[in-house]
């Protein structure tokens, strides 16, 4: 069954520092999310990205936030000064006709 | 109100049980209804979409309730294995498959042996 892979599973960084999540969607996939999960509460919406561009992004995505999909393969969360509150389990998901596959996450750790 | 409510719980009920879970949405404009299943620390999976005319995946059963803008999960002959935590999720007008989720909080169950 084809996967949505999420590299690395776990990423500490200090508070302050650039962060770089990755994903590998499904290859005949067209739609590319990113979601967010911080400890104890509701999985989040961030952002959509359709045909090279952002179609939807949520509140929690501000300007220390880019997406980038560089390579046509590659599906990348950019946070460009990381805060403790960024502390949380991001997911990627990419879907098509049938619906979402998600990855099985990155652990973001801000100390 | 919150876009998505559900019961937290946790249940605890013993193995072999009938469990049933609800969830109110807010937005009566949602068209795509589903059943997550969420295991600790691990991404949401899809248990099942639900449909207005009812629909069922073995001792999973999902209702919707547009009307009421209610969504319910029956699930039966419980085993440990169903041991997780049960999101509600709505996405929006559009077709299926490119709209942003919206997640509830989840109900958390544990089947007790």
């Amino acid at each position: 069954e084809p996967e949505v892979t999420q590299t690395p599973s776990h990423q500490v960084t200090q508070m302050g520092q650039e962060v770089i999540l990755r994903c590998v969607p499904i290859s005949n996939h067209l739609y590319f999310y990113w979601y967010r999960q911080i400890l104890g509460q509701k999985v989040e919406f961030l952002v959509s990205f359709y045909n090279n561009e952002i179609s939807e992004k949520s509140e929690i995505f501000d300007d220390q936030f880019s997406v980038e999909r560089p390579d046509g393969s590659n599906f990348t969360l950019k946070i460009r000064s990381t805060k403790l509150e960024d502390s949380a389990m991001y997911f990627c998901a990419s879907a098509w006709v049938y619906g979402y596959t998600f990855g099985s996450g990155t652990r973001l750790t801000v100390v | 109100r919150k876009e998505v409510e559900q019961d937290p719980g946790p249940f605890n009920v013993p193995e072999g049980a009938t469990v049933a879970f609800n969830c109110t949405y807010s937005n009566s404009a949602s068209q795509s209804f589903f059943w997550y299943r969420q295991d600790c620390r691990k991404e949401p999976k899809l248990l099942m979409s639900v449909y207005s005319s009812g629909n069922e995946d073995g001792r999973f059963t999902a209702q919707l309730n547009r009307a009421s803008q209610y969504i319910s999960l029956l699930i039966r002959d419980s085993k440990l294995s169903d041991s997780a935590t049960y999101l509600c999720v709505v996405s929006g007008i559009s077709n299926f498959g490119n709209e942003k989720l919206t997640f509830g909080t989840g109900t958390r169950l544990t089947i007790i042996p």
